[in-house]
Protein backbone atom coordinates (compact mmCIF):
# COMPACT_ATOMS: atom_id res chain seq x y z
CA UNK A 1 0.00 0.00 0.00
CA UNK A 2 1.67 3.29 -1.32
CA UNK A 3 -0.28 5.53 0.93
CA UNK A 4 -2.07 7.59 -2.63
CA UNK A 5 -5.28 6.22 -3.38
CA UNK A 6 -7.14 6.97 -6.51
CA UNK A 7 -11.05 6.64 -7.63
CA UNK A 8 -12.28 5.07 -9.36
CA UNK A 9 -9.64 2.30 -10.41
CA UNK A 10 -11.99 1.94 -14.49
CA UNK A 11 -13.80 4.48 -16.26
CA UNK A 12 -15.84 4.10 -19.45
CA UNK A 13 -17.03 7.36 -20.77
CA UNK A 14 -18.70 8.96 -23.53
CA UNK A 15 -17.30 12.07 -25.53
CA UNK A 16 -20.41 14.01 -23.90
CA UNK A 17 -19.78 13.27 -20.33
CA UNK A 18 -18.97 14.66 -17.12
CA UNK A 19 -16.73 12.93 -14.85
CA UNK A 20 -14.41 13.33 -12.15
CA UNK A 21 -11.05 11.63 -10.92
CA UNK A 22 -10.34 11.25 -7.24
CA UNK A 23 -6.72 11.22 -5.56
CA UNK A 24 -6.22 11.23 -1.89
CA UNK A 25 -2.71 11.18 0.02
CA UNK A 26 -2.21 9.65 3.31
CA UNK A 27 1.78 10.51 3.52
CA UNK A 28 1.50 14.46 4.75
CA UNK A 29 3.27 15.41 1.41
CA UNK A 30 3.17 18.94 0.11
CA UNK A 31 2.93 18.63 -3.17
CA UNK A 32 0.49 16.47 -5.62
CA UNK A 33 1.20 15.21 -9.23
CA UNK A 34 -1.37 13.95 -12.49
CA UNK A 35 0.55 11.94 -14.69
CA UNK A 36 -0.64 10.60 -17.93
CA UNK A 37 0.55 7.29 -19.19
CA UNK A 38 -0.12 5.82 -22.65
CA UNK A 39 0.88 2.50 -23.83
CA UNK A 40 4.17 3.06 -25.62
CA UNK A 41 4.77 6.21 -24.48
CA UNK A 42 6.85 7.96 -21.07
CA UNK A 43 4.89 9.21 -18.81
CA UNK A 44 3.75 12.52 -19.05
CA UNK A 45 3.42 15.00 -16.82
CA UNK A 46 -0.06 17.06 -16.71
CA UNK A 47 -0.30 19.25 -13.23
CA UNK A 48 2.09 19.78 -10.36
CA UNK A 49 0.67 21.54 -7.16
CA UNK A 50 2.54 22.52 -4.30
CA UNK A 51 1.03 23.90 -1.19
CA UNK A 52 -2.57 23.47 -2.78
CA UNK A 53 -1.15 26.15 -5.63
CA UNK A 54 -0.95 25.18 -9.42
CA UNK A 55 2.75 25.54 -10.32
CA UNK A 56 2.96 23.51 -13.28
CA UNK A 57 0.79 23.09 -16.26
CA UNK A 58 2.11 20.94 -19.45
CA UNK A 59 0.35 22.46 -21.83
CA UNK A 60 -2.88 20.48 -21.05
CA UNK A 61 -6.21 20.77 -23.00
CA UNK A 62 -8.69 22.49 -20.88
CA UNK A 63 -11.27 19.57 -21.38
CA UNK A 64 -8.66 18.71 -18.13
CA UNK A 65 -9.63 20.79 -15.29
CA UNK A 66 -7.79 20.30 -11.94
CA UNK A 67 -8.51 21.07 -8.51
CA UNK A 68 -6.84 21.00 -5.04
CA UNK A 69 -8.81 21.50 -2.51
CA UNK A 70 -6.61 20.84 0.19
CA UNK A 71 -2.96 19.57 0.55
CA UNK A 72 -4.22 15.59 0.65
CA UNK A 73 -6.58 15.66 -2.00
CA UNK A 74 -6.64 15.96 -5.85
CA UNK A 75 -8.97 15.88 -8.65
CA UNK A 76 -9.09 16.10 -12.19
CA UNK A 77 -12.41 16.97 -13.58
CA UNK A 78 -13.12 15.60 -16.69
CA UNK A 79 -15.47 17.25 -19.92
CA UNK A 80 -15.98 16.47 -23.35
CA UNK A 81 -13.19 14.38 -23.93
CA UNK A 82 -11.59 11.92 -27.06
CA UNK A 83 -10.72 8.87 -27.64
CA UNK A 84 -6.85 9.72 -27.65
CA UNK A 85 -7.69 10.39 -24.01
CA UNK A 86 -7.70 7.26 -23.29
CA UNK A 87 -5.34 5.97 -20.73
CA UNK A 88 -3.97 4.91 -17.30
CA UNK A 89 -3.95 8.38 -15.40
CA UNK A 90 -1.35 8.49 -12.18
CA UNK A 91 -1.79 10.65 -9.26
CA UNK A 92 1.70 10.86 -6.88
CA UNK A 93 2.96 13.13 -4.39
CA UNK A 94 5.81 14.05 -2.73
CA UNK A 95 7.21 16.01 0.42
CA UNK A 96 8.00 19.30 -1.78
CA UNK A 97 7.74 20.32 -5.59
CA UNK A 98 11.32 19.32 -6.10
CA UNK A 99 11.61 17.26 -8.53
CA UNK A 100 14.59 15.35 -6.54
CA UNK A 101 12.27 13.92 -4.27
CA UNK A 102 11.03 10.58 -4.15
CA UNK A 103 7.39 10.55 -5.60
CA UNK A 104 4.62 8.18 -4.54
CA UNK A 105 2.09 7.31 -6.73
CA UNK A 106 -1.16 5.67 -6.78
CA UNK A 107 -2.89 2.94 -8.38
CA UNK A 108 -3.87 4.68 -11.02
CA UNK A 109 -7.13 5.24 -13.16
CA UNK A 110 -7.58 3.34 -16.02
CA UNK A 111 -10.07 6.04 -18.56
CA UNK A 112 -11.25 4.77 -21.43
CA UNK A 113 -13.11 7.06 -23.82
CA UNK A 114 -15.73 5.51 -26.26
CA UNK B 1 16.60 14.07 -29.53
CA UNK B 2 14.28 12.53 -26.83
CA UNK B 3 14.78 13.28 -23.40
CA UNK B 4 15.64 9.92 -21.95
CA UNK B 5 15.79 7.05 -23.80
CA UNK B 6 15.71 2.97 -22.70
CA UNK B 7 16.05 0.23 -25.00
CA UNK B 8 13.00 -1.01 -26.65
CA UNK B 9 12.02 -4.60 -26.75
CA UNK B 10 11.22 -6.69 -23.94
CA UNK B 11 14.44 -8.24 -22.41
CA UNK B 12 14.10 -11.97 -21.54
CA UNK B 13 16.62 -13.60 -19.49
CA UNK B 14 16.89 -17.12 -17.36
CA UNK B 15 16.26 -17.23 -13.71
CA UNK B 16 19.34 -16.86 -11.59
CA UNK B 17 20.65 -14.61 -14.65
CA UNK B 18 21.80 -11.15 -14.28
CA UNK B 19 19.49 -8.49 -16.07
CA UNK B 20 21.37 -5.77 -17.68
CA UNK B 21 18.89 -2.19 -18.38
CA UNK B 22 20.46 1.12 -19.77
CA UNK B 23 19.14 4.45 -20.25
CA UNK B 24 20.85 7.78 -21.87
CA UNK B 25 19.58 10.94 -21.35
CA UNK B 26 20.13 14.23 -23.45
CA UNK B 27 19.97 17.02 -20.55
CA UNK B 28 24.08 17.32 -19.41
CA UNK B 29 22.76 19.15 -16.39
CA UNK B 30 20.70 16.44 -14.63
CA UNK B 31 21.58 15.88 -11.24
CA UNK B 32 19.19 13.18 -9.87
CA UNK B 33 18.67 9.83 -11.12
CA UNK B 34 15.78 6.90 -10.21
CA UNK B 35 14.52 4.06 -11.27
CA UNK B 36 10.87 3.35 -11.02
CA UNK B 37 9.65 -0.95 -11.35
CA UNK B 38 6.06 -1.03 -12.74
CA UNK B 39 4.22 -4.35 -12.57
CA UNK B 40 1.97 -5.16 -15.26
CA UNK B 41 -1.51 -3.33 -14.27
CA UNK B 42 -0.09 -1.37 -11.01
CA UNK B 43 1.48 2.24 -10.62
CA UNK B 44 5.53 2.70 -10.38
CA UNK B 45 7.29 2.17 -7.63
CA UNK B 46 10.85 4.20 -6.86
CA UNK B 47 13.64 1.17 -6.75
CA UNK B 48 16.85 3.25 -6.70
CA UNK B 49 18.11 6.52 -6.90
CA UNK B 50 21.61 7.87 -7.36
CA UNK B 51 23.20 11.07 -7.88
CA UNK B 52 27.39 10.49 -8.10
CA UNK B 53 28.96 8.96 -10.72
CA UNK B 54 29.62 5.20 -10.11
CA UNK B 55 28.03 2.48 -8.71
CA UNK B 56 25.21 2.32 -6.07
CA UNK B 57 24.62 -1.44 -4.63
CA UNK B 58 20.61 -2.26 -2.63
CA UNK B 59 20.16 -6.03 -2.74
CA UNK B 60 20.37 -7.77 -5.80
CA UNK B 61 19.94 -4.23 -7.55
CA UNK B 62 23.22 -1.99 -8.82
CA UNK B 63 22.48 1.20 -10.38
CA UNK B 64 25.45 3.15 -12.32
CA UNK B 65 25.74 6.46 -13.38
CA UNK B 66 28.19 7.98 -15.82
CA UNK B 67 27.37 11.84 -16.32
CA UNK B 68 30.25 12.34 -18.53
CA UNK B 69 28.51 9.84 -21.03
CA UNK B 70 25.13 10.61 -20.57
CA UNK B 71 24.27 7.12 -19.20
CA UNK B 72 22.58 5.40 -16.09
CA UNK B 73 21.74 1.53 -16.38
CA UNK B 74 20.37 -0.70 -13.72
CA UNK B 75 21.64 -4.61 -13.19
CA UNK B 76 19.34 -7.14 -11.70
CA UNK B 77 21.50 -9.86 -10.16
CA UNK B 78 20.07 -13.49 -9.50
CA UNK B 79 16.96 -12.60 -11.38
CA UNK B 80 13.43 -14.24 -9.91
CA UNK B 81 10.66 -14.65 -11.58
CA UNK B 82 8.99 -11.72 -9.25
CA UNK B 83 11.13 -9.33 -10.89
CA UNK B 84 9.17 -9.04 -14.37
CA UNK B 85 7.95 -5.85 -14.94
CA UNK B 86 8.62 -2.80 -16.48
CA UNK B 87 11.35 -0.43 -15.35
CA UNK B 88 11.24 2.75 -15.85
CA UNK B 89 13.97 5.34 -16.26
CA UNK B 90 14.22 9.09 -14.65
CA UNK B 91 16.00 11.40 -15.06
CA UNK B 92 15.67 15.32 -13.28
CA UNK B 93 17.37 18.29 -14.41
CA UNK B 94 16.57 22.20 -14.14
CA UNK B 95 13.83 20.96 -11.13
CA UNK B 96 11.99 18.89 -14.35
CA UNK B 97 11.68 15.04 -14.17
CA UNK B 98 11.42 13.16 -17.80
CA UNK B 99 10.86 9.39 -17.74
CA UNK B 100 11.83 6.97 -20.66
CA UNK B 101 9.52 4.69 -21.89
CA UNK B 102 10.38 1.74 -19.79
CA UNK B 103 11.84 -1.41 -20.79
CA UNK B 104 10.22 -4.82 -19.99
CA UNK B 105 11.87 -7.79 -18.02
CA UNK B 106 10.66 -11.28 -18.26
CA UNK B 107 12.72 -13.72 -16.06
CA UNK B 108 12.02 -17.31 -17.49
CA UNK B 109 11.87 -20.19 -15.00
Amino acid sequence: ETGVTQTPRHLVMGMTNKKSLKCEQHLGHNAMYWYKQSAKKPLELMFVYSLEERVENNSVPSRFSPECPNSSHLFLHLHTLQPEDSALYLCASSQSDRRTDTQYFGPGTRLTVL
Amino acid sequence: QKEVEQNSGPLSVPEGAIASLNCTYSDRGSQSFFWYRQYSGKSPELIMSIYSNGDKEDGRFTAQLNKASQYVSLLIRDSQPSDSATYLCAVEGNNRLAFGKGNQVVVIP
